[in-house]
């Protein structure tokens, strides 16, 4: 059974740009979750989505957007990028329990670096 | 606010020996308590996932311990092999609010030969 592909794997913007990342989560699976990993910070969720509604939402300013395809697969954009925002982006599929009490499986992420 | 502190930070242990991770929370109400192995430049892997009705979770030489009237969990690793070098990291999930999950900044072990 294939894993999550998240693509592209890096990424170099500059500031000002946007950027779009795309995550195709393990078959079956409908809920789609992301989060935003820093040295600093560490993991940070970032919005959760299921049958192609947010479901669940971190504290992230409004920059930050995503959505959900019929197939379960689902993208998510960054605008008008900021230094602060180079970081792993990750994705992670589970099952119709979700986020709260469902497993994750993550995929190996979106390095975007802003310069 | 709803937090997540893991000790120690680092550490480094030699090959064979154990070593236990610590998780404390503060995360209300609770729901579940989750630990990931992540591998540097990959994606964090699902080690264990405990309910309040549980206090010990295996996954082969990994066993997790949830105290929840402590709010405190630990990640014991046993006879450590070269491949558990990584970031551990502790997520704690609730059931109310926006925010359902929220994550310890990780352990990172490092396994000498």
């Amino acid at each position: 059974k294939a894993g999550v592909t998240q693509t592209p794997r890096y990424l170099i913007k500059t500031r000002g740009q946007q950027v779009t990342l795309s995550c195709s989560p393990i078959s079956g699976h409908r809920s789609v979750s992301w989060y935003q990993q820093t040295p600093g910070q560490g993991l940070q969720f970032l919005f959760e989505y299921f049958s192609e509604t947010q479901r669940n939402k971190g504290n992230f300013p409004g920059r930050f957007s995503g959505r959900q395809f019929s197939n379960s697969r689902s993208e998510m954009n960054v605008s008008t990028l900021e230094l602060g925002d180079s970081a792993l982006y990750l994705c992670a599929s589970s099952s119709s329990a979700g986020v709260r009490t469902g497993e994750l499986f993550f995929g190996e992420g979106s390095r975007l670096t802003v310069l | 606010k709803n937090q997540v502190e893991q000790s120690p930070q680092s550490l480094i242990i030699l090959e064979g020996k154990n070593c236990t991770l610590q998780c404390n929370y503060t995360v209300s109400p609770f729901s579940n308590l989750r630990w990931y192995k992540q591998d540097t430049g990959r994606g964090p892997v699902s080690l264990t996932i405990m309910t309040f009705s549980e206090n010990t979770k295996s996954n082969g030489r990994y066993t997790a311990t949830l105290d929840a009237d402590t709010k405190q969990s630990s990640l014991h690793i046993t006879a450590s092999q070269l491949s558990d070098s990584a970031s551990y990291i502790c997520v704690v999930g609730t059931s109310s609010g926006n925010n359902r999950l929220a994550f310890g900044k990780g352990n990172q072990v490092v396994v000498i030969p």
